[in-house]
Formats: C-alpha cells, sequence, structure tokens
C-alpha cells in the first residue's frame, strides 16, 4: 500500500528568503505524487504534480517540486516566500491505476514578515 | 464554474442522530470520494466511487455509507452520529483513466456531534 510522510510539522521562514516542505513516499509500482495547499476555512487547492521523466516540476504561485527517486521525496520548493504563502501543505501520492489518493499529515508553514 | 459543491457547510448533530451530507459535481468525473480531515491526522480516506453504482472502503469507514447511483451525486451518509464524527469532511472528485490526474475539492462541511 502506498503512503507518504511529511517529517516536519511546522516550517517557519522569513519573507524572501528560500522555503522547502519535505515530503517522502512509498509505493509498490510507479509513483504519482501531488502537491496541494489548505488556506484556512477553505477545501484543499491542487498545487502541482510530478510528471514523468521531469525531476523539477513547476507549479502554481511560483511553487516548484523536485522529485528524487533514490531517496523516494518529492520536496515542495520556493525561490522568495511571500507572507501569503503562509497555508498547510499536504503532500499526496497514488499507486497506479484507480487507487485513492493517499495523504501526508500537513506541514504547516508560516511566513513571517 | 460550480466545480466540486458541498451541502450543508457546518452542522451540529446530536449523538446519535442521522444526517446526510452532499456532495455534488458538474466535471463529468468518475472517481469521488471522502475524507475527513481532523488535527495532526491529514486528511483520511472514508469511502469512494470509481463511477456510478461503484464503491469501496477507504481507511476510516466505520459509521458512513455512501451510494453512487448518479455520476455527479455521493453523498455520505452518517448512520448514528458519535462525537467521534466531530471534524471536516472534504469530497473530492477526478477523472479516471489515468492515475495522474489531479483530484478537485469541495469548500468542506465542518461537523460537530454533541
Amino acid at each position: 500500500a502506498q503512503s507518504v510522510a511529511q517529517p516536519e510539522d511546522q516550517v517557519n521562514v522569513a519573507e524572501g528568503n528560500p522555503l522547502t516542505v519535505k515530503c517522502t513516499y512509498s509505493v509498490s509500482g510507479n509513483p504519482y505524487l501531488f502537491w496541494y495547499v489548505q488556506y484556512p476555512n477553505r477545501g484543499l487547492q491542487f498545487l502541482l504534480k510530478y510528471i514523468t521523466g521531469d525531476n523539477l516540476v513547476k507549479g502554481s504561485y511560483g511553487f516548484e517540486a523536485e522529485f528524487n527517486k533514490s531517496q523516494t521525496s518529492f520536496h515542495l520548493k520556493k525561490p522568495s516566500a511571500l507572507v501569503s504563502d503562509s497555508a498547510l501543505y499536504f503532500c499526496a501520492v497514488r499507486d497506479g491505476g484507480n487507487t485513492p489518493l493517499v495523504f501526508g499529515k500537513g506541514t504547516r508553514l508560516s511566513v513571517i514578515a | 464554474n460550480a466545480g466540486v459543491t458541498q451541502t450543508p457547510k457546518f452542522q451540529v448533530l446530536k449523538t446519535g442522530q442521522s444526517m446526510t451530507l452532499q456532495c455534488a459535481q458538474d466535471m463529468n468525473h468518475e472517481y469521488m470520494s471522502w475524507y475527513r480531515q481532523d488535527p495532526g491526522m491529514g486528511l483520511r480516506l472514508i469511502h469512494y466511487s470509481v463511477g456510478a453504482g461503484i464503491t469501496d472502503q477507504g481507511e476510516v469507514p466505520n459509521g458512513y455509507n455512501v451510494s453512487r447511483s448518479t455520476t455527479e451525486d455521493f453523498p455520505l451518509r452518517l448512520l448514528s452520529a458519535a462525537p467521534s464524527q466531530t471534524s471536516v469532511y472534504f469530497c473530492a472528485s477526478s477523472k479516471t483513466g489515468h492515475p495522474n490526474t489531479e483530484a478537485f475539492f469541495g469548500q468542506g462541511t465542518r461537523l460537530t456531534v454533541v
């Protein structure tokens, strides 16, 4: 069965600094990986997804994610954080076919002005 | 663009009461699912459906029933509400056919069971 780990409950970063939100995964086949963001009292919004063959994937709002097969990781990155990036971020994985999306526990990002 | 619509947005139930959380999507998505979100637990899958007439259990199905009579609707029924079912519930939909398809989420239903 597939699983996702987000090792940090909280990440704090100063505005303008680069940010990284970590995600590692476990699947039996090819990984289908996603990042979602949740703002307060809102649903989840899709940010980006892994595309086979692209180790650096670009998504919405200037976010990107780095896929590393040997480390089974899909870390979310942004070169310069904004206060408005403060939110809850979820990594998710699907193990092929019509299997459900499995989510990590989420990482709360706080960007401080 | 309506997308995924959940009703109600908020609900307070007494222990033992039953209710149905509604979910509808207008994107002709075959795949629909229900998650619950609890602090520190992330999103946990309750039930999912790959198409009309087909449903399956997720990680935490106990106390919940679903049915899928149409492509558009996927209601979640709480049979006899318990305080442990206090949570935020999210419905999601996506196309089937390729696992690299992203899911679209509703705005959530915040349920409190007293």
